[in-house]
């Protein structure tokens, strides 16, 4: 089973829709938890955070379930410039160590 | 912030050679460097973990004999791809955790190398 597991989408939207996407993780001992960016052939870009009480960033909503072992971002009023792909990222203690584990990302393309 | 420079941004090569990608912390100095591989569509996969003065720590399946990393000062890591085969052929990044921290501000991303083997 992948760590770290995404819709890939993608989701096509008008300009000023909402459009959320989930992903779940599959290691109980994750730490942290965040959404990064990548645009094609870029690397990816930190978003946000995912705090276990949910938070926000402008239009950009993160929520976390740690029951669930699952996290999600909701992006309102979307903009042609947040056509992107959204990575879901874990961060797993390994040993005395820590990685990032990135699922596959979700592809998101919002239209004029 | 803390940056990341990596080198270079594309290269095509041919079969057989060897490929040199580096990766430079600019303003910060980076004990951990993490070399990821991604292919078309699918995910960062974590190729291995170094650290400063130490040996790198491959994950399974990455063979540490064609995949040389060097992390000979806090502030360069260099992964060298050695007699490259077309199915090496990925966008490669480099990600710097800065001293002392896990969170989200610790870890900072190369721009990535778009290796080519023809």
């Amino acid at each position: 089973r992948k760590e770290v597991e995404q819709d890939p989408g993608p989701f096509n939207v008008p300009e000023g829709a909402t459009v959320a996407f989930n992903c779940t993780y599959s290691n109980s001992a994750s730490q942290s938890f965040f959404w990064y960016r990548q645009d094609c052939r870029k690397e990816p870009k930190l978003l946000m955070s995912v705090y276990s009480s949910g938070n926000e960033d402008g239009r950009f909503t993160a929520q976390l379930n740690r029951a669930s072992q699952y996290i999600s971002l909701l992006i309102r009023d979307s903009k042609l410039s947040d056509s992107a792909t959204y990575l879901c990222v874990v961060n797993l203690p390994l040993g005395d160590d820590y990685k990032l584990s990135f699922g596959a990302g979700t592809t998101v393309t919002v239209r004029a | 912030g803390a940056v990341v420079s990596q080198h270079p941004s594309w290269v095509i090569c041919k079969s057989g050679t060897s490929v040199k990608i580096e990766c430079r912390s600019l303003d910060f100095q980076a004990t951990t460097m993490f070399w990821y591989r991604q292919f078309p569509k699918q995910s960062l996969m974590l190729m291995a973990t170094s650290n400063e003065g130490s040996k790198a720590t491959y994950e399974q399946g990455v063979e540490k004999d064609k995949f040389l990393i060097n992390h000979a000062s806090l502030t360069l890591s260099t992964l060298t791809v050695t007699s490259a085969h077309p199915e090496d052929s990925s966008f490669y990044i480099c990600s710097a955790r800065v001293l002392g921290g896990w969170a989200n501000y610790g870890y900072t991303f190369g721009s990535g190398t778009r290796l080519t083997v023809v």
